[in-house]
């Protein structure tokens, strides 16, 4: 069945530094979202991606589609505490329900 | 957020218990999903309803048991669980199945002893 990697799995910054999270499929996607859970808390969704080579912004967020559309990236630049939390990718394909990365742990240090 | 309701939030029960846990949303969605997140294995996903009827069962456990009464509500029936069912249960509402973001609630804690 479909598969989603994320990569890493967890990330240590010093507030003020960058950080991106990497998501690859195993298959070709119709579109991937990215959702952001803070600590104690759930879920939440960021943004969807359906193009291929797609580049959404959300003020410090940049998010990217791979032109294969099997791959995609969210970069944070300037990290800062309010940043903390799990980030998950989820892919869908074809007809399929989305499949959740395990998600990327980022852990800002003041 | 308040769309999408969970209750209850905490839940100890022990292994010959039964008991349900319940998710309503108010934003007029479609389709229900419980998700089981542990350290192992997070946002697993364990049922999909689209108007009501199960489109998805991912080889859950017979003792994980869901109901959907209403496009509004989804219980997930619990009996004779297991210590390795501990998890935060999930629950999430879209418009639509396919393609379409997932609103989730607030998940309840469970601990099963």
């Amino acid at each position: 069945g479909q598969q989603v990697m994320q990569i890493p799995q967890y990330q240590h910054v010093q507030e003020g530094e960058d950080f991106t999270t990497y998501c690859n499929s195993s298959t070709t996607l119709s579109n991937i979202q990215w959702y952001k859970q803070r600590p104690g808390g759930h879920p939440v969704f960021l943004i969807q991606l359906v193009k291929s080579g797609e580049v959404k912004k959300q003020k410090r967020l940049t998010f990217q589609f791979g032109e294969a559309k099997k791959n995609s990236s969210l970069h944070i630049t300037a990290t800062q505490t309010t940043d903390v939390g799990t980030y998950f990718c989820a892919g869908q394909a074809g007809n399929t329900p989305l499949v959740f990365g395990k998600g990327t742990r980022l852990s800002v240090i003041a | 957020e308040t769309g999408v309701t969970q209750t209850p939030r905490h839940l100890v029960m022990g292994m010959t218990n039964k008991k349900s846990l319940k998710c309503e949303q108010h934003l007029g969605h479609n389709a229900m999903y419980w998700y089981k997140q542990s350290a192992k294995k997070p946002l697993e996903l364990m049922f999909v309803y689209s108007l009501e009827e199960r489109v998805e069962n991912n080889s859950v456990p017979s003792r994980f048991s869901p109901e959907c009464p209403n496009s509004s509500h989804l219980f997930l029936h619990l009996h004779t669980l297991q210590p390795e069912d501990s998890a935060l249960y999930l629950c999430a509402s879209s418009q639509g199945v396919r393609g379409i973001k997932q609103y989730f609630g607030p998940g309840t804690r469970l601990t099963v002893t």
